[in-house]
């Protein structure tokens, strides 16, 4: 049963536009979530994360938004620029921290110049 | 990045034969962590460690052991290989509050 959602796998997107990736989670436990950038033949790379406690969280270009009464998350990536074409993961933990986190499939980004 | 490296990188085996998966971190985590990504599956937890010789089952254990004799090696071992274990594997360790990954290892099992 997949606890982490991620129901687009690819989304495609114009240079300097806004980029919106959506996750869904079904376990009310998770408290922390995050978001994972990764390129082809690299390992995933840490973006941004959000503790429950919150319902925003921003960095430079990067923003996640959760809303915990529909079990939903989102990254906002305002400009969207060439290098941000990649594959993203959302991630969700119980427990306050970043242990043995849940993946969803992943949501392949692609920025059209 | 927390410094984690993992060997080999590539490898080609075959079905019935043990692999074993070496992660080398010094950053000096605690949590350490393999995970195999898969399409359609994004990455799922095989066994994680929360101390040396303290490991624990994730959600895709069977046909996996792991091995931590020190806080900053971590093996994965594939006793028989099989072809479904064909994947790509992630090593990574934690700080608190997020969680490195290595480069990855690409296993075949022919």
């Amino acid at each position: 049963d997949q606890q982490v959602k991620q129901n687009s796998p690819s989304l495609s997107v114009q240079e300097g536009r806004i980029s919106i990736l959506n996750c869904d989670y079904t376990n009310s436990m998770f408290d922390y979530f995050l978001w994972y950038k990764k390129y082809p033949a690299e390992g995933p790379t840490f973006l941004i994360s959000i503790s429950s406690i919150k319902d925003k969280n921003e960095d430079g270009r990067f923003t996640v938004f959760l809303n915990k009464s529909a079990k939903h998350l989102s990254l906002h990536i305002v400009p969207s620029q060439p290098g941000d074409s990649a594959v993203y993961f959302c991630a969700a933990s119980a427990g306050g921290g970043a242990q043995k986190l849940v993946f969803g499939q992943g949501t392949r980004l692609t920025i059209n110049p | 990045d927390a410094g984690i490296t993992q060997s080999p990188r590539h490898k080609v085996t075959e079905t019935g034969t043990p692999v074993t998966l070496r992660c080398h971190q010094t950053e000096n985590h605690r949590y350490m962590y393999w995970y195999r990504q898969d399409p359609g599956h994004g990455l799922r937890l095989i066994h994680y460690s929360y101390g040396v010789k303290d490991t624990d089952k994730g959600e895709v254990s069977d046909g996996y052991s792991v091995s931590r004799s020190k806080t900053e090696d971590f093996l994965l071992t594939l006793e028989s290989a099989t072809s479904s274990q064909t994947s790509v594997y992630f090593c990574a360790s934690s700080s608190g509050n997020t969680i490195y990954f290595g480069e990855g290892s690409w296993l075949t099992v022919v």
